[in-house]
């Protein structure tokens, strides 16, 4: 399986401002994704990281509001920028570790955009 | 595109009773199937999932699901639950190297 911890697990900001978002996982992993989910909402992928080249993003999700870096296949960051009310929702980091075909998610980021 | 569908958006059911969650899928193929469920304030964490073989699969908790190919459905069972059992239902397909499909969630509360 894998471990994963994602920092802040919570934070309040005010509108305007950036917030970045950690994922590190305790194995070597080629795919990372991250989602987002709204309140009382189904999850929604926002981008997948890849190691070594650009994140792709879904429709409607953008690089220059969620930019993504991918260092190593072991690190991850997303970063919510000139944050609005609208961004106020939990942000998952989610994996695909070899042998496995199921995902694995971080505790997920709980942002509030004031 | 595939889709996913959960229903039933809330469910209530007293301690000790029997709790089924249901889940449809579209897919042009059959796909793996997974139930994961979500605490209040936490992850996502898998409770079971079906790729081939056996269609009654076991997980974790004392979670069973079923896949029945004519119906296109995955639905979530347990026997008796628990009042830790309380949280929210998230069925998933997925194939291959495609990305996650997730249905829209059953939130289950467990009354005493």
């Amino acid at each position: 399986s894998a471990v994963i911890s994602q920092k802040p697990s919570r934070d309040i900001c005010q509108r305007g401002t950036s917030l970045t978002i950690q994922c590190q996982v305790d194995s070597q992993v080629t795919m990372m994704f991250w989602y987002r989910q709204q309140p009382g909402q189904s999850l929604t992928l926002i981008a997948t990281a890849n190691q070594g080249s650009e994140a792709t993003y879904e429709s409607g999700f953008v690089i220059d509001k969620f930019p993504i870096s991918r260092p190593n296949l072991t690190f991850s960051t997303l970063t919510v920028s000139n944050m609005s009310p609208e961004d106020s929702s939990i942000y998952l980091c989610s994996v695909e570790a070899a042998g496995f075909i199921e995902a694995f998610f971080g505790q997920g980021t709980r942002l509030t955009v004031v | 595109a595939q889709s996913v569908t959960q229903p039933d958006i809330h469910i209530t059911v007293s301690e000790g009773a029997s709790l089924e969650l249901r889940c449809n899928y579209s897919y042009g193929a059959t796909p793996y199937l997974f139930w994961y469920v979500q605490s209040p304030g936490q992850g996502l964490q898998l409770l079971l999932k079906y790729f081939s073989g056996d269609t009654l699969v076991q997980g974790i908790k004392g979670f069973e699901a079923e896949f029945k190919r004519s119906q296109s459905s995955f639905n979530l069972r347990k026997p008796s639950v628990h009042w830790s059992d309380a949280a929210e239902y998230f069925c998933a397909v997925g194939y291959g190297n495609e990305k996650l499909t997730f249905g829209t969630g059953t939130r289950l509360t467990i009354i005493p």
